[in-house]
């Protein structure tokens, strides 16, 4: 199994700053995402990070608000620009690939508030 | 589009009670199905999951049978403990049995009282 690592575990923000969340996975793995997770919701997939690409926004998201990085096969970063309250959410990295490519493990999450 | 519909919450049992989650799907091709978990302050955990009609996936006493004729994936336990409660998510992906892009249902809190 893959154990994914997450930094910071939870911030505190004040609007119109920006924060950058690490994505740590103890192995190589094809895949990583980054999803939300609004209060008292379920979990909306953000984006795909691609190793050595630009990543791969879904609808509603884009570039210049949740810019992403995946320099190597086990470490991305999800930057939340220009935060706002309602960007106030637990933040989830996750990956696939090598032997766990039928299972998509998670990390612990990133508990952002924004005032 | 494809989604999950998931018995909204909260549910609370007390221990030792049986336990159903319900979970229906909608989705093109032939969708793999997952249970997730997640603990207080934790991350998600794969719980279970079955990548075709008819196969029952189980861990941890949980149990959850994919049937395709009422697009179900229920999930199940016989008896429950207070090291159950937590939030639990049923999800699909439509990647041939892989867990890329998965699609999660809004997830139903489970407290078990002792």
């Amino acid at each position: 199994s893959a154990v994914i690592s997450q930094k910071p575990s939870r911030d505190i923000c004040q609007r119109g700053t920006s924060l950058t969340i690490q994505c740590q996975v103890d192995s190589q793995v094809t895949m990583m995402f980054w999803y939300r997770q609004q209060p008292g919701q379920s979990l909306t997939l953000i984006a795909t990070a691609n190793q050595g690409s630009e990543a791969t926004y879904e609808s509603g998201f884009v570039i210049d608000k949740f810019p992403i990085s995946r320099p190597n096969l086990t470490f991305s970063t999800l930057t939340v620009s220009n935060m706002s309250p309602e960007d106030s959410s637990i933040y989830l990295c996750s990956a696939i690939g090598g032997a766990t490519y039928n299972e998509q493990f998670f990390g612990p999450g990133t508990r952002l508030t924004v005032l | 589009g494809d989604s999950v519909t998931q018995m909204e919450g909260p549910v609370t049992l007390s221990e030792e009670a049986f336990l159903t989650i319900n979970c229906t799907y909608t989705a093109t091709g032939y969708p793999s199905l997952f249970w997730y978990v997640q603990y207080p302050g934790e991350g998600l955990q794969l719980l279970l999951k079955a990548t075709k009609a008819d196969d029952k996936g189980s861990n941890k006493g949980f149990e959850a049978t994919y049937r395709k004729e009422t697009t179900s994936f229920h999930l199940e336990k016989g008896s429950v403990q207070v090291s159950d409660s937590a939030v639990y998510f049923c999800a699909l992906s439509v990647n041939s049995g892989s867990a890329r892009q998965l699609t999660f249902g809004s997830g139903t809190q489970l407290t078990v009282l002792p």
